[in-house]
């Protein structure tokens, strides 16, 4: 099945510096790529997402990009604020059955 | 429209206990799935159901069960709680690719 590993497990950054985190898969079958973010208590909520026929995608200021040939993917987030902080999960989809592999998470301290 | 919603929010059983979670969707997503989420390990699919009457077996389905009568409903039973399956269980449903979260079970079994 597939694996996905992500990277680093912990992250502080100061405000206003970029953060980027790094996820790699295993299975070359995967065409589906998001990134959740998740507060402390609350749910993992959908942040960027990206199909494997395209390299990069940005909505303002966050970025995910995509090397299918290397397997593996990274989440680019500018211009950090102190709401940015908290666990970021990427995950991958192989199956028809659009079930997701998740990575172990990357908490992430925005620093004031 | 309430999305997905989980209950209970909070349980506590004791070992060889059995219990049900509820997950129910108002969005008329055919897929839905349960995870379960422990500090460090991210969350594993544990059953998922591409569609009302079916379900298929995750990454980590031992000691769980599940059913999918009706579309909008998703339940997951532990039939014999163990310690390992303290943990906090998220539903979701999706139509596309992208997966809705429920709010979250936190189940403690002692």
């Amino acid at each position: 099945g597939e694996n996905v590993e992500q990277h680093p497990s912990t992250l502080s950054v100061q405000e206003g510096d970029s953060a980027v985190i790094k996820c790699t898969y295993s299975d070359s079958a995967s065409n589906y790529f998001p990134w959740y973010k998740q507060e402390l208590g609350k749910r993992p909520q959908l942040i960027i997402d990206i199909r494997s026929n395209v390299g990069e995608k940005k909505d303002q200021r966050i970025a995910v990009t995509l090397n299918k040939t290397a397997k593996h993917f990274s989440l680019h987030i500018t211009e950090t604020q102190p709401e940015d902080s908290a666990v970021y999960f990427c995950a991958a989809s192989p199956g028809s059955a659009r079930q997701l592999t998740f990575g172990s998470g990357t908490q992430l301290t925005v620093l004031p | 429209n309430a999305g997905v919603t989980q209950t209970p929010k909070f349980r506590v059983l004791k070992t060889g206990q059995s219990m049900t979670l509820l997950c129910a969707q108002d969005m008329n997503h055919e897929y839905m799935y349960w995870y379960r989420q422990d500090p460090g390990m991210g969350l594993r699919l544990i059953h998922y159901s591409v569609g009302e009457g079916t379900t298929a077996k995750g990454e980590v389905p031992d000691g769980y069960n599940v059913s999918r009568l009706k579309k909008q409903n998703f339940l997951l039973g532990l039939e014999s709680a163990a310690p390992s399956q303290t943990s906090v269980y998220f539903c979701a449903s999706s139509h596309l690719r992208e997966q809705f979260f429920g709010p979250g079970t936190r189940l403690t079994v002692l």
